[in-house]
């Protein structure tokens, strides 16, 4: 977990609030990302980033916004939380398109 | 979806043992890539292997890809109990970094 930390690494909210989860690296990588990690789901790609100010949708983006203004931080925002985001989020970094290096994550419950 | 399926879904050995974990994909892909995560934490990666590759080794590990069958295996031998995790394969499928990740196999080794 060297060089990425979550904040929060808990967290209850209730549903309709919003929600920012904030992934920091002291590494300079150049991509992000941000996973969601349900039982009997493994591990989804929310949505991912390859550059600064540059985002893009991964396979279950609905309800949820990204937003990378400088290299080290990657934000991930719930506009509305519901109970179907309870989950683990992990974020994950890469200085290449090859192995990411993941964060401890967070946990997120919506009442 | 594009997901891979792991098998087992669990599986429990004796320490000194041999562990094999299969993973299965549906779509040409740039490489495959092995990590673990034990309980609590964040996903680490152990290998990768391209798809002109067949085999790979690392320490304990060996991988191997069949592209034929959509296909890879994970060995862990000699297995320890501080091996005792879930392992994930991920595919790469060429989309910029983008993985896909097999709902995993949980490896309990016990001593």
């Amino acid at each position: 977990d060297a060089g990425i930390t979550q904040s929060p690494r808990h967290k209850v909210t209730e549903t309709g609030t919003p929600v920012t989860l904030r992934c920091h690296q002291t590494e300079n990588h150049r991509y992000m990302y941000w996973y969601r990690q349900d039982p009997g789901h493994g591990l989804r790609l929310i949505h991912y980033s390859y550059g600064v100010k540059d985002t893009d949708k991964g396979e279950v983006s609905d309800g949820y916004s990204v937003s990378r203004s400088k290299t080290e931080d990657f934000l991930l925002t719930l506009e509305s939380a519901t109970s179907s985001q309870t989950s683990v989020y992990f974020c994950a970094i890469s200085d290449t398109v090859y192995e990411q290096y993941f964060g401890p994550g967070t946990r997120l419950t919506v009442t | 979806s594009q997901q891979g399926e792991e098998d087992p879904q669990a599986l429990s050995i004796q320490e000194g043992e041999n562990a094999t974990m299969n993973c299965s994909y549906k779509t040409s892909i740039n490489n495959l890539q092995w990590y673990r995560q034990n309980s609590g934490r964040g996903l680490v990666h152990l290998i990768l292997i391209r798809s002109n590759e067949r085999e790979k080794h690392s320490g304990r590990l060996r991988v191997t890809l069949d592209t034929s069958k959509k296909s890879s295996s994970l060995l862990i031998t000699a297995s320890r109990a501080a091996d005792t995790a879930s392992y994930f394969c991920a595919t790469d499928y060429n989309q910029g970094g983008k993985l896909i990740f097999g709902q995993g196999t949980e490896l309990s080794v016990k001593p």
